[in-house]
């Protein structure tokens, strides 16, 4: 299995802050590298997949860079609902997809 | 709008079975992959295996020996059936389905609809 490693794996913030999160992978995974938001008790959702590919419908404060092992989920300006968990996924590997640990961002 | 829902028991029992099944509504079971990720407090987020659209279905290499997932596109419903169960299998276990985007030739996979989660208990 591709590990994957989230850093920090909690930071506190306000309202209006910019927050970056890092994923590195323990090999190069290209750009297969997909980003999850997930509140308390509901399942995650789907924000970026190919590593900078927004899906429809997230508020484009939310982008994804990064290629290789290391990548980076920036929130521009956080809102009141971005509080919540954030994970990344690699689908490089496809017989075994692995997740990093999240980040929690309160 | 694409749903999905898991059902299944709630608690059991440590060596048994567990069978769960995700209902797909609003929209086809067919030309997509359909997956099983589980979570808990111990291990996070777990991709539990995939089966795909076209071609043969594949698992985590942990769980291959225990899981099997399949699919029925007459009730468009797609199952999990995991043997020999630990209290180590504890976790709220989701079903997904699988998107993908083609990019320059590369196949891009990424979970798209998730459903809300069930959570499966295993103790005496």
């Amino acid at each position: 299995d591709i590990q994957m490693t989230q850093s920090p794996s909690s930071l506190s913030a306000s309202v209006g802050d910019r927050v970056s999160i890092t994923c590195r992978a323990a090999q190069s995974i290209d750009n297969f590298l997909n980003w999850y938001q997930q509140k308390p008790g509901k399942a995650p959702q789907l924000l970026i997949s190919a590593a900078s590919n927004l899906e429809s419908g997230v508020p484009s404060r939310f982008s994804g860079s990064g290629s290789g092992t290391d990548f980076t989920l920036t929130i521009s300006s956080l809102h009141p609902e971005d509080f919540a968990t954030y994970f990344c996924q690699q689908s490089y590997s496809l017989l075994s997809w692995t997740f990093g640990q999240g980040t929690k961002v309160e | 709008q694409v749903q999905l829902q898991e059902s299944g028991p709630g608690l059991v029992q440590p060596s048994e079975t567990l069978s769960l099944t995700c209902t797909v509504s609003g929209g086809s079971i067919t030309g997509y992959s359909w997956t099983w990720i589980r979570q808990s407090p111990g291990t996070g987020l777990e991709f539990i295996g995939c089966f795909p659209h076209s071609g043969s279905t594949y698992y985590s290499p942990s769980l291959r020996s225990r899981a099997s997932i399949s699919v029925d596109a007459s009730t468009t419903q797609f199952s999990l059936r995991l043997t020999s169960l630990t209290p180590a299998d504890t976790a709220v276990y989701y079903c997904a389905r699988v998107n993908r985007q083609v990019i320059f030739s590369n196949y891009y996979y990424y979970m798209d609809v998730w459903g809300k989660g069930t959570t499966v208990t295993v103790s005496s």
